[in-house]
């Protein structure tokens, strides 16, 4: 059953440091979101993608991030300076269309910034 | 405002039993869908109900969906120690998914 992946499953930086996770959605997808959860707390909305362009964006969402499709497999999120409250498990997902189609969720990779 | 609001925040129930978990939420929605999560790991998609739809059934899971109330309820029969996990509902709108706080479900042998 085809799945989303993530890498890495674990990331330690430095604040103020530069971190790219990565994602490789389902390959018949056409729409790919980045969630967060901070330990404890809900899984938050961060960004949805569709056609090499942000569709829609949270307020978390701001000039620190960015969300790039290098190539046909991977969609990227780059945390251009973290900072202590970034420290969450960040989640890919992706889904065939939207609105009432589901979105299939990778395992997470747990960004701890020091 | 705040959506995908579960309740209630913990139940535990004996194996066998039926489990009943219940959302609210505030604003218009196309859909909701509702996600397992096991300690530490990541969301299982368990399923989706769209705003036209009153329920649905996929296995042992049962969800109904008033949109006149703007509630939901996912109902697990014969409930299973492997059961045990967080549970969202998680409200569609555009193209983002709202989740709740979540449910713990403990399923004692």
């Amino acid at each position: 059953e085809p799945e989303v992946t993530q890498t890495p499953s674990h990331q330690v930086t430095q604040m103020g440091q530069e971190v790219i996770l990565r994602c490789v959605p389902i390959s018949n997808h056409l729409y790919f979101y980045w969630y967060r959860q901070i330990l404890g707390q809900k899984v938050e909305f961060l960004v949805s993608f569709y056609n090499n362009e942000i569709s829609e964006k949270s307020e978390i969402f701001d000039d620190q991030f960015s969300v790039e499709r290098p190539d046909g497999s991977n969609f990227t999120l780059k945390i251009r300076s973290t900072k202590l409250e970034d420290s969450a498990m960040y989640f890919c997902a992706s889904s065939e269309w939207v609105d009432y189609n589901e979105q299939f969720f990778g395992p997470g990779t747990r960004l701890t910034v020091l | 405002s705040q959506q995908g609001e579960e309740d209630p925040q913990a139940l535990s129930i004996q194996e066998g039993e039926n489990a009943t978990m219940n959302c609210s939420y505030k604003t218009s929605i196309n859909n909701l869908q509702w996600y397992r999560q096991n300690s530490g790991r990541g969301l299982v998609h368990l399923i989706l109900i769209r705003s036209n739809e009153r329920e649905k059934h996929s296995g042992r899971l049962r969800v109904t969906l008033d949109t006149s109330k703007k509630s939901s309820s996912l109902l697990i029969t014969a409930s299973r120690a492997a059961d045990t996990a967080s549970y969202f509902c998680a409200t569609g709108a555009n193209s983002k998914l709202t989740f709740g706080k979540g449910i713990t479900l403990s399923v004692r042998p």
